[in-house]
């Protein structure tokens, strides 16, 4: 099972807002919505960002947003700040308990 | 305060063995499913392996199947993995993380430890 699609690297201006695709196949993003996505600091453990394609966990910023449509899903990060410039993965369920990564892509802000 | 800390990494030969540990706290470690996720230097998210609340189910990646076992010790609030055969392509950093939801799978991972290093090296 080959990881799924993500652009390498995405950059904006701070406000701006930006926009990570995240494409699969129908065994996996378009078969479901277990879609999830992660941010990740340097040096730094995986942060869960986005769960069930479009929830954002108690605490995390309403700057952050997920969507998805067949089999591509999408974060955008609206009013970007300095803070987040991470590398952000998505993940999906595949089948039996078992998940599968991105590539990630690393959001740098200008 | 909810927290994973993984231990056990360190440099072994290829061929070699390593195992594991995940030490829980601050939550009720049996109600949850458990998962282990590595990333090669440089590289990116790799799921490696599941196992459920009770140790009913385990999963693993193709790329360690028959190599690799997950095992817990909900007494213990503990999570392990053992990896036989070790490779170079392990070489990783190795987190441990917690299934999002209670009692059942969400597929989404909330809590995740520091990470301990695994280097696969002659």
């Amino acid at each position: 099972q080959s990881a799924l699609t993500q652009p390498a690297s995405v950059s904006g201006s701070p406000g701006q807002s930006v926009t990570i695709s995240c494409t699969g196949t129908s065994n996996d993003v378009g078969g479901h919505d277990y879609v999830s996505w992660y941010q990740q600091i340097p040096g730094k453990a995986p942060k869960l960002i986005i769960f069930d394609v479009t929830k954002r966990p108690s605490g995390v910023s309403n700057r952050f947003s997920g969507s998805k449509s067949d089999i591509t899903a999408s974060l955008t990060i609206s009013g970007l700040q300095a803070e987040d410039e991470a590398t952000y993965y998505c993940s999906s369920y595949i089948r039996s308990n078992t998940l599968i990564f991105g590539g990630g892509t690393k959001v740098t802000v200008l | 305060e909810v927290q994973l800390v993984e231990s056990g990494g360190g440099l072994v030969k290829p061929g070699g063995s390593l195992r594991l540990s995940c030490a829980a706290s601050g939550f009720i470690f049996n109600d949850y499913n458990m998962n282990w996720v590595r990333q090669a230097p440089g590289k990116g998210l790799e799921w490696v392996s599941s196992i459920t609340s009770r140790s009913t189910y385990t999963r693993y990646a193709d790329s360690v199947t028959g190599r690799f076992t997950i095992s817990r010790d909900n007494d213990k609030s503990s999570l392990f993995l053992q990896m036989n055969s070790l490779r170079a392509e392990d070489t990783a950093v190795y987190y441990c993380a917690r299934d999002r939801k209670r009692a059942a799978p969400s597929y989404s991972l909330d809590v995740w430890g520091q990470g301990t290093t695994v280097t696969v090296s002659s």
